[in-house]
């Protein structure tokens, strides 16, 4: 497996507080991205990234912001975590050409109670 | 749009018969079509892959063909095992930088 590290791996939070979760590759991929997996949805493309302080938003951006400060980390925050927030997120990478394979973290999933 | 449609949701084969799963897309700059397999409770992992130039391939019990007029591809397992138990999903992106995810197939495999 690539070398993707998600962190933390499970979390429970309350309404209204804010969260980051922490995407890191050892792999030097140029591209990161963020997606959250709920059942009936597949996986929804958040936020991504391709390159440092380079970052674009996906289809379901709402309520979250994102971070690119190096290379081999890339932190999405949820401002103010409401229930809807509430799914297994997951971190991908790809290399800096096109078509080309994503890989995933091991995945967050995260409750907002 | 940008959506990909995935068909079916949910899907059960007797061991050693086929699998097929479509998926069908709306725009013609996309160019690379990816499949991914997810076991359960563990990270999708790509499982083949093809790109608009190409018309099918296949990889041992697995090919993916492409029919960019019709703007489908589709999955094609063959022998099925019961291993091959996991949900797939079809993707595409026009670049690097948008790759969008069908809603998933759950395929059980039974013996």
């Amino acid at each position: 497996d690539a070398g993707i590290t998600q962190s933390p791996r499970h979390k429970v939070t309350e309404t209204g507080t804010p969260v980051t979760l922490r995407c890191h590759q050892t792999e030097n991929h140029r591209y990161m991205y963020w997606y959250r997996q709920d059942p009936g949805h597949g996986l929804r493309l958040i936020h991504y990234s391709y390159g440092v302080k380079d970052t674009d938003k996906g289809e379901v951006s709402d309520g979250y912001s994102v971070s690119r400060s190096k290379t081999e980390d890339f932190l999405l925050t949820l401002e103010s975590a409401t229930s809807s927030q509430t799914s297994v997120y997951f971190c991908a990478t790809s290399l800096d050409r096109e078509g080309t394979e994503a890989f995933f973290g091991q995945g967050t999933r995260l409750t907002v109670v | 749009g940008e959506n990909v449609e995935q068909h079916p949701s949910t899907l059960s084969v007797q061991e050693g018969d086929s699998a097929v799963i479509k998926c069908t897309y709306s725009d013609s700059a996309s160019n690379y079509f990816p499949w991914y397999k997810q076991e359960l409770g563990k990270r999708p992992q790509l499982i083949i892959d093809i790109r608009s130039n190409v018309g099918e391939k296949k990889d041992q019990r697995i090919a993916v063909t492409l029919n960019k007029t019709a703007k489908h591809f589709s999955l094609h397992i063959t022998e099925t095992q019961p291993e091959d138990s996991a949900v797939y999903f079809c993707a595409k992106s026009k670049d690097r930088r948008q790759l969008t995810f069908g809603s998933g197939t759950q395929l059980t495999v039974l013996p």
